[in-house]
């Protein structure tokens, strides 16, 4: 079956930095493309990032751009989420999760919809 | 960026009400369109994509209608494990990126 497991999450001060790992298994992840969202607490989910099946194409929300950077290891089945120069704002529980629909070109993506997600990890940023 | 806007963010209905939610999109999505229902400590849950497609293993008293900037989510009978939260996504365009509408909790009456 289809599992997604996330790890690295944790208590940082801002400014400083944290890598997020997902875990994929039961399917083949090369195949997908695959996003991270994110939920504060008592809040609605916001989205991350997108990457490619292939790691080609990638994008971000303005709220992350130029701070975090997505990527992945096809050979690992493992997705990550580099983040860097964390603020308070970005305090949320991560999730990763699985698209099926995706089409991603040089320029954007679209037909989006995430179908498996992880459980998350729980990213906190204060001083 | 397209805003979603979803109504009511909460409602109260018993089991086998009929239980309805709009979701309401700032410019035309054509059908690109989600739906997720969320408990409390899990992740969320694909019940419906492109506006009105049943993710497989949802059941059919789940159903959603609408296109352009208009859209419906419609339980048609209520059951206890039903109750959650339900949120709305627009995938129109990435950039500038998916967004989610602020949820709607519905709870037992």
């Amino acid at each position: 079956q289809v599992q997604l497991v996330e790890s690295g999450g944790g208590v940082v001060q801002p400014g400083r930095s944290l890598r997020l790992s997902c875990a994929a298994s039961g399917f083949t992840f090369s195949s997908y493309a695959m996003h991270w969202v994110r939920q504060a607490a008592g809040k609605g989910l916001e989205w991350v990032t997108i990457i490619s099946f292939d790691g080609t194409n990638k994008y971000y929300a303005d709220s992350v751009k130029g701070r975090f950077t997505i990527s992945r290891d096809n050979s690992k089945n493992t997705l990550f989420l580099q983040m860097n120069s964390l603020k308070t704002e970005d305090t949320a529980l991560y999730y990763c999760a699985r698209d099926p629909g995706a089409y991603c070109s040089s320029t954007s993506c679209y037909g989006n919809h995430l179908d498996y997600w992880g459980q998350g990890t729980l990213v906190t940023v204060y001083s | 960026d397209i805003q979603m806007t979803q109504s009511p963010s909460s409602l109260s209905a018993f089991v086998g009400d009929r239980v309805t939610i709009t979701c309401r999109a700032s410019q035309s999505i054509s059908n690109y369109l989600n739906w997720y229902q969320q408990k409390p400590g899990k992740a969320p849950k694909l019940l419906i994509y492109a506006a009105s497609s049943l993710q497989g293993g949802v059941p059919s008293r789940f159903s959603g209608s609408g296109s352009g900037t208009d859209f419906t989510l419609t339980i048609s009978s209520l059951q206890p494990e039903d109750f959650a939260t339900y949120s709305c996504q627009q995938s129109y365009s990435i950039p500038p990126g998916l967004t989610f509408g602020g949820g709607t909790k519905v709870e037992i009456k």
